[in-house]
């Protein structure tokens, strides 16, 4: 079975601070895992994710998530937010012989001027 | 290429009544998804199609079916809405069901139910 657990609903940072979105996950197989961005009145479009190979993964708009199979963590971090990334984030999980993603309950996140 | 597009867009029912939410896609993905967006519940899976001709229920199906049209198109049907259906409906498409491949989602619809 997998499952993602998003620790903090909603969170609040300043322009030009670090970004940190916490996601945990969990499964009995080797996991891939990813995030997706939510902006208001659209779909998710995928932010970055990870396979296999490198623990850190890069992805679009200066996010990047480090892959940590001891914690069982994926935490998605941005050295300097900007007023665009105000979005919801989901991190989701998935494996081989999986047919679908598992989401977690999202993090919404502010950016204040 | 439009992605993944669904129609309507909004739609409000009144309880009992029915409704077939549409979805195709131009990516010629074998696979494709349904879900709903409940506040605080995160996206959850109302049924799949891993390829075209088959069907999967997903974490909360009941109160809905679904039709694998053909590999382009989607639909979910609402045979007698309730309140409790009251949501955001999102489609999705993939190249192959789950594993490592990236979902392509459309731009919702929402449905309100009184």
């Amino acid at each position: 079975a997998q499952s993602v657990t998003q620790l903090g609903s909603h969170v609040s940072v300043s322009e030009g601070a670090l970004v940190l979105l916490r996601c945990n996950y969990s499964s009995s197989v080797p996991p891939y895992l990813f995030w997706y961005v939510q902006y208001p009145n659209q779909g998710l479009q995928l932010l970055l994710k990870y396979t296999t190979g490198a623990t850190l993964v890069k992805g679009i708009n200066g996010f990047e998530a480090e892959f940590k199979k001891s914690e069982t963590s994926f935490h998605l971090t941005k050295p300097s937010a900007h007023m665009s990334d105000a979005a919801e984030y989901f991190c989701a999980v998935s494996g081989p012989g999986a047919n679908n993603l598992f989401f977690g309950t999202g993090t919404r996140l502010t950016v204040i001027p | 290429n439009a992605g993944v597009t669904q129609t309507p867009k909004f739609q409000v029912l009144k309880t009992g009544q029915s409704m077939t939410l549409q979805c195709a896609q131009d990516m010629n993905h074998n696979s494709m998804y349904w879900y709903r967006q409940d506040p605080g519940m995160g996206l959850r899976l109302i049924y799949y199609s891993a390829s075209e001709g088959t069907t999967d229920k997903g974490e909360v199906p009941n109160g809905y079916n679904v039709s694998r049209l053909n590999k382009r198109e989607f639909s979910l049907r609402l045979e007698s809405a309730a309140p409790s259906q009251t949501s955001v409906y999102f489609c999705a498409s993939s190249e192959l069901a789950g594993g490592p491949a990236e979902q392509y989602f459309g731009p919702g619809t929402r449905l309100t139910v009184t």
